[in-house]
């Protein structure tokens, strides 16, 4: 079973716009809260993370925003830009388990000009 | 510094065989995790070596298996291929294990089989 949920599938916003990626999980042994940045051809690549002390996380046009009660994470993606067009990927990292990450199913991201 | 590689990068193999497919971390990284991303999937765990040692391990059967060597590259197998094996198989690696590092993934291998 899907151990972390995310929405949607696919995602198009207008340059300068704002995206949102949404992600659900159950287990609350998950404390390390990474997304992922992917474009065609490439690994995976890490974009930002945050641990559910926190509620907020911003880096440059990227936020995350986490609500532990809910267990629910999103990513916001501020002025979007074509350049930004790429397969996005949620993840959780539960407590001592090592680098064993719980990923979702992805949301690819349009973003036309 | 050179990032995580991964070869072959395509394969085409047909059921029933076996395959290797190798990962060489970043220079000084000793943990090296292993995914399979297909597109109704997204990217699952396969196993994470550390220290030549496997660490954890996900819900896959027992035809996949890896291993990592002093220098800290690692194999994997498959063996007794099945269509549903094909995939991108991801590998990435970090400096140690459990402290929530950045993991650097590799371009992948795209395994094919018919």
């Amino acid at each position: 079973q899907q151990q972390v949920k995310q929405s949607p599938q696919s995602l198009i916003v207008q340059k300068g716009g704002i995206s949102i990626i949404n992600c659900a999980y159950e287990n609350t042994a998950f404390d390390y809260f990474p997304w992922y940045q992917q474009f065609p051809g490439k690994g995976p690549a890490l974009l930002i993370a945050i641990r559910p002390d926190v509620s907020e996380k911003k880096e440059g046009r990227f936020t995350i925003s986490f609500n532990k009660s809910a267990k629910q994470f999103s990513l916001h993606i501020m002025d979007s830009q074509p350049g930004d067009s790429a397969t996005y990927f949620c993840a959780a990292n539960p407590s001592n388990t090592g680098n064993q990450f719980y990923f979702g199913t992805g949301t690819s991201l349009t973003v036309i000009p | 510094k050179a990032g995580v590689t991964q070869t072959p990068r395509y394969l085409i193999k047909t059921r029933g065989q076996q395959v290797t497919l190798s990962c060489s971390p970043i220079s000084g990284h000793r943990s090296v995790s292993w995914y399979q991303q297909t597109p109704g999937q997204g990217l699952q765990f396969l196993f994470e070596y550390f220290s030549e040692t496997q660490r954890n391990k996900g819900n896959f059967p027992g035809r996949f298996s890896g291993r990592q060597f002093s220098n800290s590259r690692s194999e994997m197998n498959v063996s007794t291929l099945e269509l549903g094996d094909s995939a991108l198989y991801l590998c990435a690696s970090s400096l140690s294990s459990g402290l929530q590092e950045t993991q650097y993934f590799g371009p992948g291998t795209r395994l094919l089989v018919l």
